[in-house]
């Protein structure tokens, strides 16, 4: 157990509405990450950051932002949802300080756009 | 870039009998390897890595990999399959320094029969 808490793990939203997932940490990891998972996609990265107010784009970063002001929170915002937002994200973070690429997962967050 | 391919999207194989998931990647210098598995309605769990050494892993549920420098492939595998062991297995390539993320293969779902 890393100590990853996801919140919230379930939400239905409308089209055009602000959202916000947050994934929380209590172990001072260094690496934080954002996955979505849809069918037939595996996982894609979307947003990860390796350290406070440090992050970068993944491979799907387009309708997202992040923000980590401090070192247990890493926050994924959808400005303004969209259908093709509909997904399971997962937070995961790299055990300790270095970058081995080792994730741990924490449970999702189901979001529907509708 | 680093990309990972996992040729079977889908495989099934009856209770008891032997298992292996291919993977292949590319990667210009040494890459860190994973497989992890996701039980349906979970998040991802690491079943075993590799950084160096013995090319022949151990991982946790009796799976092993191999990694083959030669064939760029790091293949799971488990000589008697559980029911339990019905899931989706990904595998993950990484630099293993600097701040590059992992990149997953699009996963195999693995059914057990009886």
């Amino acid at each position: 157990d890393a100590g990853i808490t996801q919140s919230p793990r379930h939400k239905v939203t409308e089209t055009g509405t602000p959202v916000t997932l947050r994934c929380h940490q209590t172990e001072n990891h260094r690496y934080m990450y954002w996955y979505r998972q849809d069918p037939g996609h595996g996982l894609r990265l979307i947003h990860y950051s390796y350290g406070v107010k440090d992050t970068d784009k993944g491979e799907v970063s387009d309708g997202y932002s992040v923000s980590r002001s401090k070192t247990e929170d890493f926050l994924l915002t959808l400005e303004s949802a969209t259908s093709s937002q509909t997904s399971v994200y997962f937070c995961a973070i790299t055990p300790g300080q270095g970058n081995t690429g080792e994730l741990f997962f924490g449970e999702g967050s189901r979001l529907t756009v509708l | 870039a680093q990309s990972v391919t996992q040729p079977d999207i889908h495989i099934t194989v009856s209770e008891g009998a032997s298992l292996e998931l291919r993977c292949n990647y590319s990667y210009g210098a040494t890459p860190y390897l994973f497989w992890y598995v996701q039980s349906p309605g979970q998040g991802l769990q690491l079943l075993l890595k590799y950084f160096s050494g013995d090319t022949l892993v151990q991982g946790i549920k009796g799976f092993e990999a191999e990694f083959k420098r030669s064939q760029s492939s790091f293949n799971l595998r488990k000589p008697s399959v559980h029911w339990s062991d019905a899931a989706e297995y990904f595998c993950a390539v990484g630099a293993g320094s600097g701040n590059t993320p992992l990149v997953f293969g699009k996963g195999t779902r693995l059914s057990v029969i009886a």
